[in-house]
């Protein structure tokens, strides 16, 4: 089945301790989005990318990056994670198209900072 | 500025019927999504609403007025395994996503 995968499903850092979180996608869709979502809120749209495009919200923090190797993956970097951090972090992809645009999930790495 | 208003919470019964409800403003339109979210779970899509009226899916409908900037999501007899945020999402000008903060449905025996 054609899927949106995230991993880890769990992941634990220390303060200050760099992490990575990846993401895959075999839907072959043009644009991938890294959200933050905390409990009982909207999630927060970080970045996204149509194909190589990178497109950053004006208030997403420096201590998010992002990359995009290729059509199929997706990798989020917080470089030094602060408690603050802490959430569900979901990756989700969508055709692209400019008609409809509804969003596919993976289902979310939650992101713990001691 | 843009926003979506739901309410934060709800509660029915099993086998009833509840209508969530959902406003906004935002800069442009280019529909309305509905996703259901199981706690510590993924959003997974509901329905799409792109034109004024009801679209019905089962025991789920979502209703669309662009004029009132107005939408619903009926559920209809109602299962435990409803009990979930649904969240309210609307494509805006750019065909970006502008979520609300969900409303947390709440199904008793």
């Amino acid at each position: 089945d054609a899927m949106v995968i995230q991993n880890p499903r769990y992941q634990v850092t220390q303060f200050g301790k760099p992490v990575t979180l990846s993401c895959s996608q075999t839907l072959n869709h043009n644009v991938m989005y890294w959200y933050q979502q905390k409990s009982s809120q909207a999630p927060k749209l970080l970045f996204h990318y149509y194909d190589k495009d990178f497109n950053n919200e004006a208030d997403t923090p420096d201590n998010f990056q992002s990359r995009r190797p290729n059509t199929s993956f997706c990798f989020l970097d917080i470089r030094s994670p602060g408690l603050g951090d802490a959430a569900m972090y979901l990756c989700a992809t969508s055709r692209g198209t400019e008609t409809y645009n509804e969003q596919f999930f993976g289902p979310g790495t939650r992101l713990t900072v001691l | 500025g843009q926003n979506i208003d739901q309410p934060t919470e709800m509660t029915a019964t099993e086998g009833a019927i509840v209508q969530i409800n959902c406003t906004y403003q935002t800069s442009g339109f280019n529909g309305l999504f509905w996703y259901q979210q199981h706690a510590g779970e993924a959003p997974t899509f509901l329905s799409y609403n792109v034109l004024d009226g009801l679209e019905e899916k089962g025991r789920f409908s979502s209703f669309l007025s662009r004029s009132k900037g107005y939408s619903y999501l009926l559920l209809k007899e109602l299962q435990m395994k409803d009990s979930a945020s649904y969240l309210c999402a609307v494509s805006d000008s750019n065909y970006q996503l502008i979520w609300g903060a969900g409303t947390k449905l709440i199904i008793k025996p």
